[in-house]
């Protein structure tokens, strides 16, 4: 069965520095979501992807975010300047088509800890 | 009301027992509602989407109301494999927005 697969598995960075977590969608799959759930919370809707463009993204997403597709496999997630409250699991999804039309495929996820 | 609102939980049950989830959600224009399972520190998956007309898959069954915008989920002859958080999942428009999860404990 196809997979989302998520690179690296856990990453740990200092505060302030850059981070880009990697994703490898579904191969026929248009539609690219980032999600984040801190320790103990819920999962967090960060940021939609169709086309080459952000289709919606939530109040988490700020100006220390971007995503990007730099080619035909690759989804990416880069955090600026990492902050101690970007500490958490981040899970890329991939759907057939938009939102939830058809359900999201989760990939295994990269732990962020941010010290 | 939130977007997604589910009891915490947990529910300790003995093997072998039906247990049932609900959840509510406060758009009355989504279209999509869905069961996802979540294990301890693992991503989550898919357990069945939830269609008007209730729909069943094995010891599994979800149902939905629109007028009281309301989901369920129902699990007969619970296993000790049923441990998990299980997620109400609703679509807001581009996105699918998570409830924060309920807890079941199957207990031998």
């Amino acid at each position: 069965e196809p997979e989302v697969t998520q690179t690296p598995s856990h990453q740990v960075t200092q505060m302030g520095q850059e981070v880009i977590l990697r994703c490898v969608p579904i191969s026929n799959h248009l539609y690219f979501y980032w999600y984040r759930q801190i320790l103990g919370q819920k999962v967090e809707f960060l940021v939609s992807f169709y086309n080459n463009e952000i289709s919606e993204k939530s109040e988490i997403f700020d100006d220390q975010f971007s995503v990007e597709r730099p080619d035909g496999s690759n989804f990416t997630l880069k955090i600026r300047s990492t902050k101690l409250e970007d500490s958490a699991m981040y899970f890329c999804a991939s759907s057939e088509w938009v939102g939830g039309l058809t359900p999201l495929h989760f990939g295994n996820g990269t732990r962020l800890t941010v010290t | 009301r939130k977007e997604v609102e589910q009891d915490p939980g947990p529910f300790n049950v003995p093997e072998g027992a039906t247990v049932a989830f609900n959840c509510t959600y406060s758009n009355s224009a989504s279209q999509s509602f869905f069961w996802y399972r979540q294990d301890c520190r693992k991503e989550p998956k898919l357990l069945m989407s939830v269609y008007s007309s209730g729909n069943e898959d094995g010891r599994f069954t979800a149902q939905l109301n629109r007028a009281s915008q309301y989901i369920s989920l129902l699990i007969r002859d619970s296993k000790l494999s049923d441990s998990a958080t299980y997620l109400c999942v609703v679509e807001y428009g581009n996105k699918l927005v998570f409830g924060a999860g309920t807890i079941l404990r199957v207990k031998s």
